[in-house]
């Protein structure tokens, strides 16, 4: 069975500073997708960023990319220039094709001006 | 357009009531979800229809009633429930069923009393 581990339950950042949220997977499948959702206290799930196992190269999206290493099952998000809007859970998140999105507990970030 | 409609919003309701949840997606996709949520915790699938018919029932109870009257529309039926159920109802869409990024809608936060 897939799992999702993030490791960092709360963070905090300075508004304008980096950070990095760590997400580690478990999974003996080759082909899978991974995500970041963000939930801010709006409670919409917003997706943030996928990246697919079979692409080396890792996935941008603005002021959002990951750190994708495949073989320590490891899908880091770093937030860029952070903004008070970037506050909310993010969730990193693992589907294999034809299963389900399977959740990992979660990082509360808060941008702090 | 990667817009996922729910209402209502807001829900409070008694253990004895008949309610329903709706959702909508128009972005021609043909899979949608409901999931359940609760506080500061990862959403847990309930329900996944792919092509308007009901593929997957996570063991939910059955005072909890799934329809997809067509591809666009998805509703919960709700009688009977309990104060536990209290909680935000989440509905997505991808463009096929587990297979491809979900699209969340803003959810609905029901209070059964």
């Amino acid at each position: 069975a897939q799992t999702v581990t993030q490791s960092q339950p709360e963070m905090s950042v300075q508004e304008a500073e980096t950070v990095t949220l760590s997400c580690t997977y478990d999974t003996s499948e080759s082909n899978y997708y991974l995500f970041w959702y963000k939930q801010p206290p709006s409670r919409q799930m917003i997706l943030v960023i996928r990246q697919e196992a079979y692409k080396q190269q890792n996935a941008t999206e603005n002021r959002f990319s990951v750190n994708f290493q495949k073989a320590a099952k490891s899908f880091s998000l770093k937030i860029s220039d952070s903004q008070l809007g970037d506050t909310a859970m993010y969730f990193c998140a693992f589907m294999k094709p034809g299963g389900k999105l399977i959740f990992g507990q979660g990082t509360e970030l808060s941008v702090k001006p | 357009d990667t817009e996922v409609t729910q209402t209502p919003k807001h829900l409070v309701m008694g253990m004895t009531n008949k309610k329903s949840l709706k959702c909508e997606q128009h972005m021609g996709h043909r899979a949608m979800y409901w999931y359940k949520q609760k506080a500061k915790k990862p959403p847990e699938l309930m329900f996944v229809y792919s092509y308007e018919k009901l593929s997957i029932n996570e063991s939910v109870p059955s005072r909890f009633s799934p329809e997809c009257p067509n591809s666009s529309l998805l509703n919960l039926h709700l009688h009977a429930l309990q104060p536990e159920d209290s909680a935000l109802y989440l509905c997505a869409s991808s463009q096929l069923a587990l297979s491809y990024e979900q699209y969340f809608g803003p959810g609905t936060r029901l209070t059964v009393t």
